[in-house]
């Protein structure tokens, strides 16, 4: 299986702060990457598929990039609404497989 | 819009059964694989199960293969996941999520929507 690595695990951030979340593959996918936010007590929201795509309804301030194995989330300008758990997740290879998640909390 | 309802949690015994169902909404729902994707508590992502559109093929994680069937019923529109063989490490909240690309299969894909979840505790 392929093991996706997000770092940090955990940050801590202010609104109106510029984030970047990084997440490696154990090989390389591609841009077979997804991005995915989730808030506690709801279910995941995609954000970005395709390493950079970004999904309909999605704030622009959300980007993605990267290709191969080591891809980038970048949230800009930080909104109270953005402060939840980001996860990536590889959809190269059976079985699909996700990063362990980044936790942002307000500093 | 495009929405997913999961149904069908709740507390089993190890060892016992259950049957989750996820009912569609909003979409075509026979031009769209399906997945079964859970997590447990307070823990990251597993993707448990995926079937094409069609029903002609199904896949497992190798955690639940030869416990858990996937199924499908297009003219109502409801996802399945049968679950024997229960074991506590089962336990996890249970989402349903669609395949974001018609007609397509299990790789070069993503998930969108997903449900809120059913949860599921496997206890004595």
């Amino acid at each position: 299986d392929i093991q996706m690595t997000q770092s940090p695990s955990s940050l801590s951030a202010s609104v109106g702060d510029r984030v970047t979340i990084t997440c490696r593959a154990s090989q390389n996918i591609s841009s077979y990457l997804n991005w995915f936010q989730q808030k506690p007590g709801e279910a995941p929201k995609l954000l970005l598929y395709t390493a950079h795509r970004l999904q309909s309804g999605v704030s622009s301030r959300f980007s993605g990039s990267g290709s191969g194995a080591d891809f980038t989330l970048n949230i800009r300008s930080l909104q109270l609404e953005d402060f939840a758990t980001y996860f990536c997740q590889q959809s190269y290879s059976s079985p699909p497989t996700f990063g362990g998640g980044t936790r942002m909390e307000i500093k | 819009q495009v929405q997913v309802v999961e149904s069908g949690g709740g507390v089993v015994q190890p060892g016992g059964s259950l049957r989750l169902s996820c009912a569609a909404s909003g979409f075509t729902f026979s031009d769209y694989a399906m997945h079964w994707v859970r997590q447990a508590p307070g823990r990251g992502l597993e993707w448990v199960a995926f079937i094409r559109n069609d029903a002609t093929n199904e896949t497992y994680a190798d955690s639940v293969q030869g416990r858990f069937t996937i199924s499908r019923d297009n003219s109502k529109n409801t996802l399945y996941l049968q679950m024997n063989g229960l074991r506590s490490e089962d336990t996890a909240m249970y989402y349903c999520a669609k395949s974001g690309l018609r007609f397509a299969d299990l790789l070069y894909n993503y998930f969108a929507p997903w449900g809120q979840g059913t949860l599921v505790v496997v206890s004595s």
